[in-house]
């Protein structure tokens, strides 16, 4: 199948700063999302990002759909206790039926 | 409440038992998924379906069966489970255009032995 190669794996961060993650595929997608998952519970849409080169924000979330379509990138300003979890990106393929998941940035906020 | 529900939360089972893990949402969606997640790995996605009686293989479709004959339950099927099987599985759902956000259950913890 294909990868979505997402970094960085884990980030420990000071509350107040501010988060950037990437990711990058080997294939071209037409559609990127941005997931959150908090423990125990299953992944929440943060973003999504329809044509490339999109820059669109969510609150303190701002993501962009990279121009050669095989990137995306999530930056968090200004980061919270309540930031901390699992940041998945998401490719959905050309023929619009079939996601695929990043391996994952989990994030850890220090007070 | 708009939701997505998962049935069990969580299984034991030994190698070779069938099982069924049922999930049903109550938004009238006709997309619904399911995927896994291992550590390390993300969510790789298992099968979907598009609408009733239209089921497409995911990324990693081995090891499993779906069925969508009603529009708001999508059961997963494992016939024959096997060890790596191991995992923890979501359902996840939206309307008609996959794009669209997409509401994931609460996940189902599977040990196979």
């Amino acid at each position: 199948g294909q990868q979505l190669n997402q970094s960085p794996q884990s980030m420990f961060i000071q509350e107040g700063e501010d988060v950037s993650m990437n990711c990058t595929s080997s294939s071209i997608f037409n559609t990127w999302l941005w997931y959150k998952q908090d423990p125990g519970e299953g992944p929440v849409l943060l973003i999504a990002l329809y044509k490339a080169g999109e820059l669109t924000s969510n609150g303190r979330l701002t993501a962009q759909f990279g121009i050669t379509r095989k990137d995306s990138f999530l930056n968090i300003s200004a980061s919270i206790p309540s930031d901390v979890g699992i940041y998945f990106c998401a490719g959905l393929t050309n023929t619009g039926n079939q996601f695929y998941f990043g391996t994952g940035t989990s994030l850890t906020v220090i007070p | 409440e708009a939701q997505v529900t998962q049935n069990p939360r969580y299984l034991i089972t030994v190698t070779g038992k069938k099982l069924t893990v049922t999930c049903s949402q109550n938004m009238n969606h006709e997309y619904m998924s399911w995927y896994r997640q291992d550590p390390g790995l993300g969510l790789r996605q298992i099968y979907y379906s598009m609408n009733v009686e239209v089921t497409d293989k995911g990324d990693v479709p081995e090891g499993y069966k779906v069925s969508r004959k009603e529009k708001r339950n999508f059961p997963l099927i494992l016939e024959s489970p096997s060890p790596n099987q191991t995992s923890l599985y979501f359902c996840a759902s939206s309307s008609s255009a996959p794009m669209e956000t997409q509401y994931f259950g609460p996940g189902t913890r599977l040990l196979v032995l």
